[in-house]
């Protein structure tokens, strides 16, 4: 039972591809939720969805687009990486009866 | 403005000495305050949610407190386990958008 899982954990590209960040859910949760930490910032959320084909822009989403189509997935996609996207990013949910968020083990992407 | 602010941000102890984590917060309706810890490399995992103002939480070493501006994370008798990031976060009324403070690092030497 993994709970929830990202993939690739590591990724290096070049700035100007497209890169896209999966993340799977085994428990069926409503809420998923997209971070990216780096130093002195902590965890700044991307985006959000609240169920299947229901997203919603956080503090920083420019440069990223999402999609939901099944509920256990919910992948990010770097249109045109840029260095300033080099970060770990992870992925959450949120229990539907709790409102704590349980992470996966993230993606550090380095975009050179 | 949503924010969490977190002190200090980094903690050295030796092993056996106690010591609080605190986390200042501003939040337009708080739904629940949540200390999370982060391993070096892993993503972060959940420990203590606090719904109001006086609630108190506990596991093992561990105790979290809330006030309606803070909250503290107090370890008693810290083991070099311990060592980690501790994460403070914040979710208002209305949405499940959480806001995180950028952690304190706790490293305890035996």
């Amino acid at each position: 039972d993994a709970g929830i899982t990202q993939s690739p954990r590591y990724k290096i590209t070049e700035t100007g591809r497209q890169v896209t960040l999966m993340c799977h859910q085994t428990w069926s949760h409503s809420y998923m939720f997209w971070y990216r930490q780096d130093l002195g910032h902590g965890l700044r959320l991307i985006y959000y969805s609240a169920a299947a084909d229901i997203t919603d822009k956080g503090e920083v989403p420019d440069g990223y687009v999402v999609s939901r189509s099944k509920t256990e997935n919910f992948p990010l996609t770097l249109e045109s990486a840029t260095r300033s996207q080099t970060s770990v990013y992870f992925c959450a949910t949120i229990a539907d009866t709790h409102y704590e968020q349980y992470f996966g083990p993230g993606t550090r992407l380095t975009v050179t | 403005e949503d924010q969490v602010t977190q002190s200090p941000e980094a903690l050295r102890l030796q092993e056996g000495e106690s010591s609080s984590l605190n986390c200042s917060y501003t939040v337009s309706g708080l739904r629940g305050l949540f200390w999370y810890r982060q391993d070096p490399g892993k993503g972060p995992e959940f420990l203590f949610t606090l719904y109001s103002a006086g609630e108190e939480k506990e596991k093992e070493r561990l105790k979290a407190t809330l006030t309606k501006k803070e909250s503290f994370l107090h370890i008693t008798a810290p083991k070099p386990e311990d060592s980690a990031t501790y994460l403070c976060a914040v979710q208002a009324t209305g949405g499940f958008k959480t806001i995180f403070g950028a952690g304190t690092r706790l490293f305890v030497k035996a």
